[in-house]
């Protein structure tokens, strides 16, 4: 199957600073990506569409300027949690759908971002 | 009413033991349906995709949709400890800009 990566991993920092993930596609181009919130034991929660070369669009609830999204590239789109705060500790991961012509529109997940804010 | 269902367990079972996972859903507009498997703390990985109604199998997998009763099952055979995780469902419309929809995922224990 395709592969996404995300990094980093892990991340922990102090309330207040912003933290930057990176979502990339490695080995296909994905016109878009999403980026879901998961919280222990719950299922994923889509937070934004991202397409490549346009504004993301966001889902009901979730602050834009919170939650800064590029997608500059056909292989990268990166997520800025800004200015965070402990609330926004959780799990976020990242999906892209390849583009091709058959429509099947799966999607590949990177291995998620793990954010701690202190 | 939310627009997929999943039972979100614990099921339990012993090793070597079939195991069946559900979901339910609302919007008979769905056409795509995928299973996936989330071990802990990493990202879902596709387990199962499905157009339509049907079966289709893939080694010890097979996923069934009933679109007449908006039922979707995910079948394991043979189960293994190897095979505890989370399962995923999630659906679509046909358009490729349609939103996947997911279940709120079974956590799944096979007992050695």
């Amino acid at each position: 199957g395709a592969v996404v990566s995300q990094h980093p991993s892990r991340v922990i920092c102090k309330s207040g600073t912003s933290v930057k993930i990176e979502c990339r596609s490695l080995d296909f181009q994905a016109t878009t990506m999403f980026w879901y919130r998961q919280f222990p034991k719950q299922s994923l929660m889509l937070m934004a569409t991202s397409n490549e070369g346009s504004k993301a669009t966001y889902e009901q609830g979730v602050e834009k300027d919170k939650f800064l999204i590029n997608h500059a590239s056909l292989t990268l789109s990166t997520l800025t949690v800004t200015s965070a705060h402990p609330e926004d500790s959780s799990f976020y991961i990242c999906s892209a759908r390849i583009r091709d012509g058959a429509n099947t529109g799966e999607l590949f997940f990177g291995e998620g971002s793990r954010l701690t804010v202190l | 009413q939310k627009e997929v269902e999943q039972d979100p367990g614990p099921l339990s079972v012993p090793e070597g033991a079939i195991v069946s996972l559900n979901c339910t859903y609302s919007n008979s507009a769905f056409q795509y349906f995928m299973w996936y498997r989330q071990y802990s703390r990493k990202g879902p990985e596709l387990l199962m995709y499905t157009y339509s109604s049907g079966n289709k199998e893939d080694g010890r997998f097979t996923a069934q949709v009933d679109k007449s009763s908006k039922y979707i099952s995910l079948f394991i055979r043979d189960s293994q400890p190897s095979d505890s995780a989370t399962y995923l469902c999630a659906m679509r419309r046909y358009s490729s800009a349609s939103k996947i929809i997911f279940g709120s995922g079974t956590r799944l224990s096979i007992r050695p």
